[in-house]
């Protein structure tokens, strides 16, 4: 079956320790993204990526780093810059860049500072 | 900048039909989508408008307005699983045409 996982599903770090979050698609598709999600909030984009070896900061990179060496992976390290890590990452992919592409969404990881 | 509106929470009864309003502002904008999320899941793709008018899949309709700025999706015969969060999301001719999604409607379906 194709599709985005992500791993772990719950995760938890100590103040001060950097972590980094797995997202694997096997759609084949170009193009792949980085949400965070706050309780009642909508999904803001940290990175993207829309072609190995080449990724864009989003809207609130600051305390994140990713890399694409891989079609394949697009794995988010969260910092210790990172002010308020505690939060929902969701991982996105789609066939290709840009508008009206659906973005298939995996279910996420739920990162809790402590 | 993006920025979009939608009402926080709506209540509806199972078998209704309900109507959710996104108002947008962007430059450049290209189309609007609109996204499912039940609590602690993924979002899911539901419908995208890029030229005015309604546009119907199933149970879901979506309409836009790019003359207005406006957007709707139109949930009919409500389901107790369409309770769930509905985003929408602006797509525009800015750098790498990202989506921008909005806050989110909570939808309650209720007996």
């Amino acid at each position: 079956d194709g599709g985005i996982t992500q791993s772990p599903k719950y995760l938890f770090r100590k103040e001060g320790q950097n972590v980094t979050l797995s997202c694997e698609q096997n759609l084949n598709h170009d193009a792949m993204y980085w949400y965070r999600q706050d309780p009642g909030q909508g999904l803001r984009l940290i990175y993207y990526s829309q072609i190995v070896n080449d990724f864009q900061k989003g809207d609130i990179a600051e305390g994140y780093s990713v890399s694409r060496e891989k079609k394949e992976s697009f794995p988010l390290t969260v910092t210790s810059a990172q002010k308020n890590p505690t939060a929902f990452y969701l991982c996105a992919s789609s066939p290709r860049p840009g508008q009206g592409y659906e973005q298939f969404f995996g279910p996420g990881t739920r990162l809790t500072v402590l | 900048g993006q920025s979009l509106e939608q009402p926080s929470e709506v209540t509806a009864v199972e078998g209704a039909i309900v109507q959710i309003n996104c108002t947008y502002q962007t430059s450049g904008f290209y189309g609007l989508s609109w996204y499912q999320q039940h609590d602690g899941g993924a979002p899911t793709f539901l419908s995208y408008n890029a030229l005015d008018g309604l546009e119907e899949t199933g149970r879901f309709s979506s309409f836009l307005s790019r003359s207005d700025s406006y957007g709707y999706l139109l949930l009919q015969e409500l389901q107790m699983k369409d309770s769930a969060s509905y985003f929408c999301a602006v797509s525009a001719r800015t750098g790498a045409n990202n989506l921008f999604f909005g806050t989110g409607t909570r939808l309650t379906v209720i007996p």
